[in-house]
C-alpha cells in the first residue's frame, strides 16, 4: 500500500545539524511533488518545504529559508530534509507528505512523523 | 496574504452532525482547499479536496459521513452521525505558487 515512513529524528543541541529521511513505497515516487510539514508540541501544522517530482524546484517557508535544505533521491525512493543551525523553536514532529498528482496542491498521503527535539 | 482562519474548538453530541468552517483571506475566495483530520497522537489523514463551487473529492476510504460545501470565502466540513473516533483536530489547507498554507485547526469534541 501507499506508505511514507520518516526517520532520523532525535535530540540535538542548539546550533547542531540533523538529516531527516522519508522512505516511500507503493507508488511511483519519481512522479510526485513531496513536502515536509512540522508540528510543534501542542501547536498546529506548519508547512516547511516542498520539492518537485524531478528535484529541480524547491520552495521553503520563511522559517526554513537559509537553514533547511530539501532534497530527494528518486533511485532510492527517499526524501530528505537537512536541518542546520537548529534552534529550540525547531522542536517538532516532522511529517513528510505527498502532493496530489493530477492538480498539485493538496497533500493526500502523510507519514507518521519523526520527532526532533532541540535542547541543550 | 493567503491565510486560512478556523475556530479553535467545536463540540457536538454522539450521533449528531457538526459543521466546521474554514475562511479564506480577502482576495482568495476562489481558492480550493483540502481538509485533514488528526486524531490524538497520530499523523494527519487526508479527507478531501473542496472546490469553491462546493464540489469535492474524498480520499480513499473516507466515509460518506464526511462531506464538504462552500459559500463565498467559506469552506465547510460537515460530519454527520458523529462517532467517538471523529474526535480529532481538523485542519484546512490551501496552496499558491510555491507555498502551502494551513489553518490553525479546530479541535472537535464528541460529547
Amino acid at each position: 500500500q501507499v506508505q511514507l515512513v520518516e526517520s532520523g529524528g532525535g535530540v540535538v543541541q542548539p546550533g547542531r545539524s540533523l538529516r531527516l529521511s522519508c522512505a516511500a513505497s507503493g507508488f511511483t515516487f519519481s512522479s510526485y511533488t513531496l513536502h515536509w510539514v512540522r508540528q510543534a508540541p501542542g501547536k498546529g501544522l506548519e508547512w516547511v518545504a516542498f520539492i518537485s517530482y524531478d528535484g529541480v524546484n524547491k520552495f521553503y517557508a520563511d522559517s526554513a529559508k537559509g537553514r533547511f535544505t530539501i532534497s530527494r533521491d528518486n533511485s532510492k525512493n527517499t526524501l530528505y530534509l537537512q536541518l542546520n543551525s537548529l534552534r529550540a523553536e525547531d522542536t517538532a514532529v516532522y511529517y513528510c507528505a505527498r502532493d496530489t498528482i493530477a492538480a498539485p496542491g493538496d497533500l493526500d498521503v502523510w507519514g507518521k512523523g519523526t520527532t526532533v527535539t532541540v535542547s541543550s | 496574504q493567503l491565510v486560512l482562519t478556523q475556530s479553535p474548538s467545536a463540540s457536538a453530541p454522539l450521533g449528531a452532525s457538526v459543521k466546521l468552517t474554514c475562511t479564506l483571506s480577502s482576495g482568495h475566495s476562489s481558492y480550493a482547499i483540502a481538509w485533514h483530520q488528526q486524531q490524538s497522537e497520530k499523523g494527519p489523514r487526508y479527507l478531501m479536496k473542496l472546490n469553491s463551487d462546493g464540489s469535492h473529492s474524498k480520499g480513499d476510504g473516507i466515509p460518506d459521513r464526511f462531506s464538504g460545501s462552500s459559500s463565498g470565502a467559506e469552506r465547510y466540513l460537515t460530519i454527520s452521525s458523529l462517532q467517538s473516533e471523529d474526535e480529532a483536530d481538523y485542519y484546512c489547507q490551501t496552496w499558491g505558487t510555491g507555498i502551502r498554507v494551513f489553518g490553525g485547526g479546530t479541535k472537535l469534541t464528541v460529547l
